[in-house]
Order: structure tokens, then sequence, then C-alpha cells
């Protein structure tokens, strides 16, 4: 199975920064037929299942306010709030579809 | 408004059998895949199994293949996941999860409140 990995666990920002959120693949996940990188991002509050916020890495989700976005590109992905609201405190997860789909552990965002 | 509810769960002990159903309104089953994910304090989210729009296609996790059967009754509007031989490590919130779209796409864009099942003696 393709491992995911995020970094950092946890992060304490102030309302109206930017945050910046990394995960990493085990293996590649760009198909290179398609060039599309088999990546998505999810937002999760306690209690709540998931919710879809990017997906083929860079796609937002309808409905995602803009302040979110995906980048990367093979193995090495981020994420970025470019300013954060109190309503952004959740924790954010990466899930890889290239095979059987895995996510990774998350990274907790708290407000400063 | 799309919408999948969850029921089924509860506490079962070790070696029981238990029936998760899905409850599916607001698209059509035929036209899209839908999966089982569960997310424990212990493992986070892992996905468990899929079942294509048109019934024919089933994947499922190492973890719970051999234990566990996906199926779906689309006059019903409805997705199962039958689960035998529990352990405590499937102890875990199961979600049902809508593909975002109609190809198999593996991303998750409509996700039920989720059941829990907790396996213990």
């Amino acid at each position: 199975d393709i491992v995911m990995t995020q970094s950092p666990d946890s992060l304490a920002v102030s309302l109206g920064e930017r945050a910046t959120f990394n995960c990493k693949s085990s293996q590649n996940i760009l198909y290179s037929s398609n060039n599309k990188n088999y990546l998505a991002w999810y937002q999760q509050k306690p209690g709540q299942p998931p919710k879809l916020l990017i997906y083929w890495a860079s796609t937002r989700e309808s409905g995602v306010p803009d302040r979110f976005s995906g980048s990367g590109s093979g193995t090495d992905f981020t994420l970025t709030i470019s300013s954060v609201q109190a309503e952004d405190v959740a924790v954010y997860l990466c899930q890889q579809y290239y095979g059987s789909p895995t996510f990774g552990p998350g990274t907790r965002v708290d407000i400063k | 408004e799309v919408q999948l509810v969850e029921s089924g769960g509860g506490l079962v002990q070790p070696w029981g059998s238990l029936r998760l159903s899905c409850a599916v309104s607001g698209f059509t089953l035929s036209d899209y895949s839908v999966n089982w994910v569960r997310q424990s304090p212990g493992k986070g989210l892992e996905w468990i199994s899929y079942i294509s729009a048109s019934g024919t296609i089933i994947y499922y996790a190492d973890s719970v293949k051999g234990r566990f059967t996906i199926s779906k009754d689309d006059a019903k509007n409805s997705v199962y996941l039958q689960m035998n031989s529990l352990r405590d490590d499937d102890t875990a919130v199961y979600y049902c999860a809508r593909d975002g779209s109609t190809t198999s796409s593996f991303y998750y864009t409509h996700w039920g409140q989720g059941t829990l099942v907790t396996v213990s003696s």
C-alpha cells in the first residue's frame, strides 16, 4: 500500500495568517498517461465526517472557499489556507487514490 | 440534495457479526460507486470496501478481505456491509462515502455521518 505522511502534526496560526501543510506519498501518484496527481485533501471537524476540499491535487471542490488551494506533484503536496478563519479549525487529511485508497494521519489546525 | 445515512452499528462480541446499511438519496446508485471507510483513534481513516455503480466490481482492503462483504440494492437505494468474524481492531466509526464522479474517481464528495461499531466482550 502507498503510505501517506503529513507534517506538521499540528499548527497554531493567528486569524488572517497563511497556513501551509504538507503531505508526502511513499511512491509517485502522478499518472503519466493523463498527467493527473491522484491526491485529495479533506477537512474534518470534531464529530463530523471528512469534507472534500481539493481533488486531483489542485482542483477545488464546488463551494469550497478560494482561500484553500492545493499544489504539488509526484510525491510531495501542499495545502495552503491563504488567510485562516475561525471556522478553519479542524484536522486536514490527504488521501491518495492512485492505488488502494489510503489516508494520511492529518494535521490539526488551531487558532493562536 | 445528496444524502447518505448509515445504520446498524452497535456493540458486538469478538467473532460476532453485524450488518451495516447505507441509505442514499439525491442520486442514483446505479450511476455512482460507493465505498465504506472506517475511522478509529488508533488507525485513523481506513478505506475498506468499494462497489461499482454497476455492482459488478468489488474491492476490499486486505484487513477485511474474507470477513466483510459489500452489496447493494438499487431498488432500495441502499448499500450494505456484512461484517463477520469481528475483531477488537474492527472497532471504529464506519462511514459510507460516494465517489466524486460517475467514472469511479475514488475521491469522496459525499459522506454519511457514520455509525459506531464496538467490538468487545
